[in-house]
C-alpha cells in the first residue's frame, strides 16, 4: 500500500527562520512527487513536480528536493505570506486503475511569525 | 485560461438527507475530473474519478456517488447523508498528477 509520512505536523517559525519540511514515503514505483500549498478553507494550490532522486526545483524562498525515499521542502527566508498548510503527494507508477489519482500526506502546518 | 467552480460554499444538512455537490470547468476539453475529501486529522482521500461522459470509477466503498453527464461537470451524491459523510469535499481536473483544485465545500452533517 501507497503511504505518504509528512513531519513536522506543525512548525512555527520566525520570520527570516529557515527550515525544512520532510515528506517520506514507500510506493510501487514512483512516478512523481508533489508539493501543494494549501491556506485555510481553501483548494490546494500546485507548487512542484520532481520525478527522480536527485531532482530540484526552486520557486521563490521554496526548494524541493527529492530522494529514494523522501523529498524535502526548504524554506529560506520565510515570510509571513508563506504560512499555510504544505501538502506531499506521490503517483505511483501502478496508478493505471487510478487514473493518476494522487496519495497525500497529512501535510505540515507552517505559521511564519513575524 | 483554465478555471474550476465549485458550489455551495459550505452546507449543513441532517442526518438522512440527499446530497448533490456540482463542479464545472472551464478552458479545457476532456480533463480527469477528481473528487476528493478531506476529513479532519487526515489527508486528501480520492473519492472518484473520472476520465469522460459517464465514465466513473470509486477508489472507497463509500455511501456517495457521482456522475459526469457533460464533458465538464462532475457531480458528487448521496442519497441518505450519514455523520461520517462530514468534511471538505473537493473537485479536481487535471493530468499525471498536476492537479487544480475547486474551492471546496465544507458539509457538515448533524
Amino acid at each position: 500500500e501507497d503511504q505518504v509520512t509528512q513531519s513536522p505536523e506543525a512548525l512555527r517559525l520566525q520570520e527570516g527562520e529557515s527550515s525544512s519540511l520532510n515528506c517520506s514515503y514507500t510506493v510501487s514505483g514512483l512516478r512523481g512527487l508533489f508539493w501543494y500549498r494549501q491556506d485555510p478553507g481553501k483548494g490546494p494550490e500546485f507548487l512542484f513536480t520532481l520525478y527522480s532522486a536527485g531532482e530540484e526545483k526552486e520557486k521563490e524562498r521554496l526548494k524541493a528536493t527529492l530522494t529514494k525515499k523522501e523529498s524535502f521542502l526548504h524554506i529560506t527566508a520565510p515570510k509571513p505570506e508563506d504560512s499555510a498548510t504544505y501538502l506531499c503527494a506521490v503517483l505511483p507508477g501502478d496508478s493505471g486503475g487510478g487514473a493518476d489519482g494522487l496519495t497525500f500526506g497529512k501535510g505540515t502546518h507552517l505559521i511564519i511569525q513575524p | 485560461s483554465q478555471t474550476i467552480h465549485q458550489w455551495p460554499a459550505t452546507l449543513v444538512q441532517p442526518v438522512g438527507s440527499p446530497l448533490s455537490l456540482e463542479c464545472t470547468v472551464e478552458g479545457t476539453s476532456n480533463p480527469n475530473l477528481y473528487w476528493y475529501r478531506q476529513a479532519a486529522g487526515r489527508g486528501l482521500q480520492l473519492l472518484f474519478y473520472s476520465v469522460g461522459i459517464g465514465q466513473i470509477s470509486s477508489e472507497v466503498p463509500q455511501n456517495l456517488s457521482a456522475s459526469r453527464p457533460q464533458d465538464r461537470q462532475f457531480i458528487l451524491s448521496s442519497k441518505k447523508l450519514l455523520l461520517s459523510d462530514s468534511g471538505f469535499y473537493l473537485c479536481a481536473w487535471g493530468r499525471v498528477g498536476k492537479l487544480f483544485f475547486g474551492s471546496g465545500t465544507q458539509l457538515s452533517v448533524l
